[in-house]
């Protein structure tokens, strides 16, 4: 079964400076998906970025990037200029499509505090 | 274009009581699926559907029941309701069922919060 890890403790950053969130994940599938979510406090999960397997570059989507090492198993989320909104839970997850049901494995997640 | 609609927001039941938790798309996407979160955790897969007439069974599918006559519906039932059953139930939905490509990505509801006492 596909295994995401993510062990960061709270993390709090300073608003406007950069932030890495560690994301691992195993599989023995050459084809998967990887995505990131962000939930606030009110609740809901917002998608942020998607990276897949085959992709030769790290995806970027406005002030989020992905850092792709696919030897190291790793999946990086890094926020750029840190703002106050961006205090929340961040979520890494993977699908394995080659298995037909795109169901998602997620970590158990890196909570960010983001301060003045 | 409202996405991933879902109701109730919230919900109180007594052990042994019945409900269905309602989730509906007008996105036309063929993939759905519920997964609970309780604390601490990550989310975990209940039940998920292919397209329309076909569901399966997640990680943790106990208690609970589904089908889908529609494309846009994909409803939750709790046969039993149980105190361990007390979580948060989000549906999403994605484009296709797992095609390896970015069409893959699962948009959430607003979720369910359901208390079993």
């Amino acid at each position: 079964a596909q295994k995401i890890t993510q062990t960061q403790p709270g993390m709090f950053v300073q608003e406007k400076e950069a932030v890495t969130l560690d994301c691992t994940y195993d599989t023995s599938d050459p084809s998967y998906g990887l995505f990131w979510y962000k939930q606030p406090s009110s609740g809901e999960m917002i998608f942020l970025i998607y990276q897949g397997s085959y992709d030769q570059q790290n995806a970027t989507e406005g002030r989020y990037s992905l850092n792709f090492q696919k030897a190291r198993k790793s999946a990086n989320l890094v926020i750029s200029a840190s703002q106050l909104g961006d205090s929340a839970m961040y979520f890494c997850a993977m699908s394995l499509p080659l298995r037909g049901n795109n169901r998602l494995a997620f970590g158990k997640g890196n909570q960010v505090v983001v301060i003045p | 274009n409202a996405g991933v609609t879902q109701t109730p927001k919230f919900q109180v039941l007594k052990t042994g009581q019945s409900m269905t938790l309602q989730c509906a798309q007008d996105m036309n996407h063929e993939y759905m699926s519920w997964y609970r979160q309780d604390p601490g955790m990550g989310l975990r897969l209940i039940h998920y559907s292919v397209g329309a007439g076909i569901t399966d069974q997640g990680e943790v599918p106990n208690g609970y029941n589904v089908s889908r006559s529609t494309t846009e519906d994909f409803p939750l039932r709790l046969l039993s309701a149980a105190p361990s059953q007390t979580s948060v139930y989000f549906c999403a939905s994605s484009a296709t069922p797992g095609t390896s490509g970015p069409t893959d990505t699962q948009y959430f509801g607003p979720g369910t919060r359901l208390t079993v006492l």
